[in-house]
């Protein structure tokens, strides 16, 4: 079975600052997803990033990142200048093949401080 | 705005009762999906549906059971309610890249 760990339950960030938040994942399949989503307090499960295991290109959205290793299968997510509303809990999934479910981590919960 | 709306926001019932949750994907989607989100067991997947057909079972207990109609939306009935099915269920549905797209919820409180 297809695990997710998050092996940082809570971080903090300066604003402006950069902050990586660490992922692994554990499968035995070569075509996955591998998602990043964001959870404020509001309880909204937002989509922070998407990377497809086929493309050996990291993903960018504006200021996020990801450092994609698929051999250590490492899924890191990189913010940077970051805001106080990016505070908020953060999730890793994967998703094996397409329209399938995903497995999460257990988060991340990241704080912002002036 | 995700697409994705459910209702109701907030159920609160007592134990034993049976509700219904219900969920209607973006607009062009085929796949639902439901997720429950506890303290104790973090984001777990319940069931898909496709086009109105079940495509994959998680962890759901035999006490729920859900249904896509043919308008895609999506309904699910939890019975026999428990203090521990206290929990907020999600309803998502999946875009033409894999990503899939959440609705706000329903928080269910078992008193």
């Amino acid at each position: 079975a297809q695990t997710v760990t998050q092996s940082q339950p809570e971080m903090s960030v300066q604003e402006a600052e950069t902050v990586t938040l660490s992922c692994t994942y554990d499968t035995s399949e070569s075509d996955y997803y591998l998602f990043w989503y964001k959870q404020p307090p509001s309880r909204q499960m937002i989509l922070v990033i998407r990377q497809e295991a086929y493309k050996q290109q990291n993903a960018t959205e504006n200021r996020f990142s990801v450092n994609f290793q698929k051999a250590a299968k490492s899924f890191s997510l990189k913010i940077s200048d970051s805001q106080l509303g990016d505070a908020a809990m953060y999730f890793c999934a994967y998703a094996y093949g397409t329209a399938s479910k995903l497995t999460f981590g257990t988060g991340t919960r990241l704080q912002v401080t002036l | 705005d995700s697409g994705v709306t459910q209702t109701p926001k907030h159920l609160i019932t007592a134990t034993g009762q049976r509700v219904t949750l219900r969920c209607s994907p973006r607009s062009g989607d085929l796949s639902v999906y439901w997720y429950q989100q506890s303290l104790d067991q973090g984001l777990q997947f319940l069931i898909q549906y496709y086009n109105g057909e079940e495509r994959a079972k998680g962890n759901i207990l035999e006490r729920f059971s859900a249904q896509q109609f043919p308008d895609l939306h999506s309904e699910l009935n939890l019975s026999s309610l428990e203090l521990g099915d206290s929990a907020l269920y999600f309803c998502a549905s999946s875009g033409p890249y894999n990503e899939q797209f959440f609705g706000p919820g329903t928080r269910l409180t078992v008193l």
